[in-house]
């Protein structure tokens, strides 16, 4: 199961960032994303399509809708560079999508 | 707090085998599995397998197939993950993460990683 991220997102401090993962009927599963900087474990952000787990800033946000879930950063603080995954699975398997990097400048 | 502590470092010859470890703290064990997560360098997140602490069920990745196994030592709290006949491209950090104890879904907590190199 492919889930296709675009390489790469730039935005400037203050503004949204909106990153996109695209898979096959990806709106009937559930979809979460990882925030990973340098050198760290990957850090989950969003689960289940919308919610934030505890310690999440509120300018986190998710929604998955047709064959495309979004990761949205409102208010985008430099603190948020890093690499975004998003995820999905089903009865067999795991897919990780190849990853966004945002760029904060 | 739940934690998630890993083994060290390996380096390994082509052919051989590792096991890497990944002990738990701050939760019931048997309430949650684990599924294992590797990343070659500067590449992406690979999903290897997936364990119920509870049963011990399992799921792994079609391409790692006969090749891993998972377990789990509930007396210490500890999940496994041994990987053989390693090639040059198993060269990557391993992460174990929290994960659902039904099957695997989205994963809460991760371990530190830990660096497997694979070279002659």
């Amino acid at each position: 199961y492919d889930l296709i991220q675009p390489l790469s997102v730039s935005v400037s401090p203050g503004q949204t960032a909106t990153i996109t993962c695209s898979g096959d009927d990806l709106g009937n599963k559930y979809a979460c994303w990882y925030q990973q900087k340098p050198g760290q474990s990957p850090v989950l952000v969003i689960y289940r399509d919308t919610n934030r787990p505890s310690g999440i800033p509120e300018r986190f946000s998710g929604s998955n809708s047709g064959n495309t879930a979004t990761l949205t950063i409102s208010g985008t603080q430099t603190m948020d560079e890093a690499d975004y995954y998003c995820q999905a699975w089903d009865s067999r398997s795991v897919a990780f999508g190849g990853g966004t990097k945002l760029t904060v400048l | 707090q739940v934690l998630l502590v890993q083994s060290g470092a390996e380096v390994k010859k082509p052919g051989a085998s590792v096991k890497v470890s990944c002990q738990a703290s701050g939760y019931t064990f048997t309430s949650y599995g684990f599924s294992w997560v590797r990343q070659a360098p500067g590449q992406g997140l690979e999903w290897m397998g997936w364990i119920s602490s509870y049963n011990g069920n399992t799921k792994y990745e079609e391409k790692f197939q006969g090749r891993v196994t998972i377990t789990t030592d509930t007396s210490t709290s500890t999940a496994y993950l041994e990987l053989r006949s390693l090639i040059s491209n198993d060269t990557a950090v391993y992460f174990c993460a929290r994960d659902d104890i039904v099957g695997p879904t989205q994963n809460d907590y991760w371990g530190q990683g830990t660096l497997v190199t694979v070279s002659s």
